[in-house]
This record gives C-alpha cells, structure tokens and sequence, in this order.
C-alpha cells in the first residue's frame, strides 16, 4: 500500500527563522502530485503548496517551499521568516493510486506539529 | 474558499444509533470524498464519489454507506453507529478532472458514547 511518513511529530521554531519538515513517500507511479496541508487549531485543512513530479523544479508559494527530491521519494517543506500564524498541523499528502486509481484520493502522512515562539 | 460545508458541525450520539453527516457544495465538482481523521492517523479515506449516484469504497469503510443523489451533496451514513467512529469528519472536492488537487470542508466533530 502506498505510504506516506513524516518522521518528526514535533517541530519548533523562533519566529522570522527558517525551518523544514519533513515528507518522504511510497508510490509506483510515475507521474503523481505532492501536497502540503496546514491544519490550525481551527481544525480546516489548508491548501499550502503542491508540486507536480514530473515538474524539476520545486514549488514556491511566497514563503513556503518545496525541496522535492524524485529519486529519494522526498518531499520537505522550508517555512521562511516564521511567522505566528504559522504554528499549526502540517500534514504531507500524495495523490493515491490504491483507490479509483484516477480518482485521486490522497494518502496523508500523519503529521507535523509546528511551533513558533515570540 | 470551495464553497463546501458541513452539517452538523459537532453531534453527540449514542452507540447504536443511524447518523448521517451531509456536505454539500456550491461549485459543481464532480469528485467529492469523506474523509476521518483521527489521532496518529492523519486522515483516511472512507468513501467518495465521481458523480450523482456513482461511489466507491475508501480505506476505512466498513460501517459506512454514503449516497449522492444531487450533484452538490454528498451523504454520509453511520448505519448503527460504534465508539470506534468518534472521529473528526472531512469532506473533499476535488477541483477539475485534472488538477488532482483537494479543497476541504470545515470539518464535523461526531462522539459516539
């Protein structure tokens, strides 16, 4: 079955620094897509970023990027200048292929808590 | 913002009892999907659907039947609902055939005691 495993449960990090979490994933296919998901204590899961594989170069969305890494089956997010807002559940996705095949269901890993101190 | 909500938000219930959880949407997409998300689980898929009476089956169906009988809404059914059901409930579009990617609702809240 297709997996998705973000190995830290926990993360903090001082405002305006930079920190990454971490994603890597399992799939047979060859061309897939990637998401990251933040989850606020409001509990709505937010669209962050999405990268498409068969695209070289990594996503960017103002200060959120993707370091994504095919071969490795890698998939990290980099937070610049954090901001408070930014704490919340980041959750890792890929699109499924066990289910529907093309009917696109995600596989989520089970999550980072982010932190950000003042 | 998709257009999706959600109702109820938050329910109470007790175990042996039918709930149904509705999402509905505004934007005519075709793919909907309900999701559980539970602690150290991330979210699962239970059902979804590629169209008005056309759904198949998720990872974690057992115990649940879902129905759409109109483009924007999307059932779901806890036939004789179980402790091991309480969970946070997500509904999903998927935004265009191609774009793969998924826009949530707000999320219900279910405690089965």
């Amino acid at each position: 079955a297709q997996t998705v495993t973000q190995s830290q449960p926990e993360m903090s990090v001082q405002e305006a620094e930079t920190v990454t979490l971490s994603c890597t994933y399992d799939t047979s296919e060859s061309d897939y897509y990637l998401f990251w998901y933040k989850q606020p204590p409001s509990r709505q899961m937010i669209l962050v970023i999405r990268q498409e594989a068969y695209k070289q170069q990594n996503a960017t969305e103002n200060r959120f990027s993707v370091n994504f890494q095919k071969a490795a089956k890698s998939f990290s997010l980099k937070i610049s200048d954090s901001q408070l807002g930014d704490a919340a559940m980041y959750f890792c996705a890929s699109e499924g292929a066990d289910y529907g095949g093309s009917q696109g269901n995600l596989i989520f890993g089970k999550g980072t808590k982010l932190s950000v101190k003042p | 913002d998709a257009g999706i909500t959600q109702s109820p938000r938050h329910k109470v219930t007790e175990t042996g009892t039918p709930v149904t959880l509705r999402c509905h949407q505004t934007e005519n997409h075709r793919y909907m999907y309900w999701y559980r998300q539970d602690p150290g689980h991330g979210l699962r898929l239970i059902h979804y659907s590629y169209g008005v009476k056309d759904t198949d089956k998720g990872e974690v169906s057992d115990g649940y039947s879902v129905s759409r009988s109109k483009t924007e809404d999307f059932l779901l059914t806890l036939e004789s609902a179980t402790s091991s059901q309480t969970s946070v409930y997500f509904c999903a579009i998927k935004q265009g055939e191609l774009s793969k990617t998924q826009y949530f609702g707000p999320g219900t809240r279910l405690l089965v005691l």
